[in-house]
Parts: C-alpha cells; sequence; structure tokens
C-alpha cells in the first residue's frame, strides 16, 4: 500500500522561485492537508481540504497556494519562495465521518531549502 | 481555543524502564485528544486517541494513555521501553463536536539508552 506520496522528497530553491508540491493518496480518503513542519514549533496547518473542490486556511497560509486536483490529489504551490519557507511540509489525508480535521495518514515529507 | 504543552523536549530513559511523556491540554469544551509518533525521516503516526469513551486509551507498540479531566492531562506512558521506541512524540488537541482543526504539540524526541 503506498498510502499518502509525496513529491518531491528534497528540494533547494533559490529566494523568488516557484515550484509546486506533490501529493496523492490512494485510500480514497475525503480530506486532505498540509502541514509544515520546523523545530520547535510542531506541525501548522497550511491548507486543508475537507472534500474535492473545497480548500480552506489554516494556520499559516501566506505565501501558499493548493489545488484540489481530483479526490486522489492535492498539491501545494509557493509562487515566490522566501527563505522563512525553508522547512520539511508533509501531506496527510483522513476518512470521512473519522473525527474531522484529524490526519490519519501522513506523507513522508518534503524537505524544502530556499536560500 | 485549544492548546496542548509537552513538558520536555527531551526525554532519554533506559532500554527496558518506563517510559513517560508529558501532556497538558487547554480546551474550553471537552476535547478530543491524540499521541503521534514520528520516526527519522518519515511522517507522524497516530499511536492513540482519546474521543471521550474510556479515559484509559491503548494504543499501538503497546502504549497507553490516561486522560485525567482534573489534571487537563493525557500523559502518555510504555511499561518497558524498547530500542525501537526512540522516536519523536506529538500530543495534539481538538475540540469534540464541530468543525475545528487539530493543534499539535512541539514535540518530545525520545531517546533510548541501551
Amino acid at each position: 500500500n503506498a498510502g499518502v506520496t509525496q513529491t518531491p522528497k528534497f528540494q533547494v530553491l533559490k529566494t523568488g522561485q516557484s515550484m509546486t508540491l506533490q501529493c496523492a493518496q490512494d485510500m480514497n480518503h475525503n480530506s486532505m492537508y498540509w502541514y509544515r513542519q520546523d523545530p520547535g514549533m510542531g506541525l501548522r496547518l497550511i491548507y486543508y481540504s475537507a472534500s474535492e473542490g473545497t480548500t480552506d486556511k489554516g494556520e499559516v497560509p501566506n505565501g501558499y497556494n493548493v489545488s484540489r486536483l481530483n479526490k486522489r490529489e492535492f498539491s501545494l504551490r509557493l509562487e515566490s519562495a522566501a527563505p522563512s519557507q525553508t522547512s520539511v511540509y508533509f501531506c496527510a489525508s483522513s476518512e470521512l465521518g473519522q473525527i474531522k480535521n484529524q490526519p490519519q495518514h501522513f506523507g513522508d515529507g518534503t524537505r524544502l531549502s530556499i536560500l | 481555543a485549544q492548546s496542548v504543552t509537552q513538558l520536555g523536549s527531551h526525554v532519554s530513559v533506559s532500554e527496558g524502564a518506563l517510559v513517560l511523556l508529558r501532556c497538558n491540554y487547554s480546551s474550553s469544551v471537552p476535547p478530543y485528544l491524540f499521541w503521534y509518533v514520528q520516526y527519522p525521516n518519515q511522517g507522524l503516526q497516530l499511536l492513540l486517541k482519546y474521543t471521550s469513551a474510556a479515559t484509559l486509551v491503548k494504543g499501538i507498540n503497546g502504549f497507553e494513555a490516561e486522560f485525567k479531566k482534573s489534571e487537563t492531562s493525557f500523559h502518555l506512558t510504555k511499561p518497558s521501553a524498547h530500542m525501537s521506541d526512540a522516536a519523536e512524540y506529538f500530543c495534539a488537541v481538538t475540540l469534540s463536536g464541530g468543525y475545528q482543526k487539530v493543534t499539535f504539540g512541539t514535540g518530545t524526541k525520545l531517546q533510548v539508552i541501551p
């Protein structure tokens, strides 16, 4: 079982460059999430999608955009990367009917460095 | 609003010793509480969750946690540490009912000494 797959696993960008982080899940989950993890700060929610066709802002949405392409895929875009966006990014998913907004399955992360 | 505080960013135990990772929560209404584990270079895995049923919750890998409303705590324990338990552990909270986001603690790194 692949679960939640994130690509790429590592990326180095220059300030001002743009890129899209990809996430796909094969568990037929309705809800998907993007988090960033920074040392000493736990996980912070960037955006989430409760179901296909809907997206909502989380705690730290500034500088990011998302697209829920279909039920399987949820991408995160940095339009103009800044050093403050250096972080590890995690995608997660959960089933409808479980506790709302509780991520259940995580990808292995994308380690993003912005110079 | 809800929050969790994890006491101790690093905890070291000897192999075979009791593991105790502390989590205190703040919530205006009855909470749901979770513990996640993160192994190096991996995403988080759900260890266990409290959803207002039994106050003692058993999870995977021999871990359990007890919800204590009077102490606003949800500490994670395991009777005997194993080397494979070395990881980072996150406590998290959300509010029961409604559509609320999950708030994560800052994590506790567990080191197991052989």
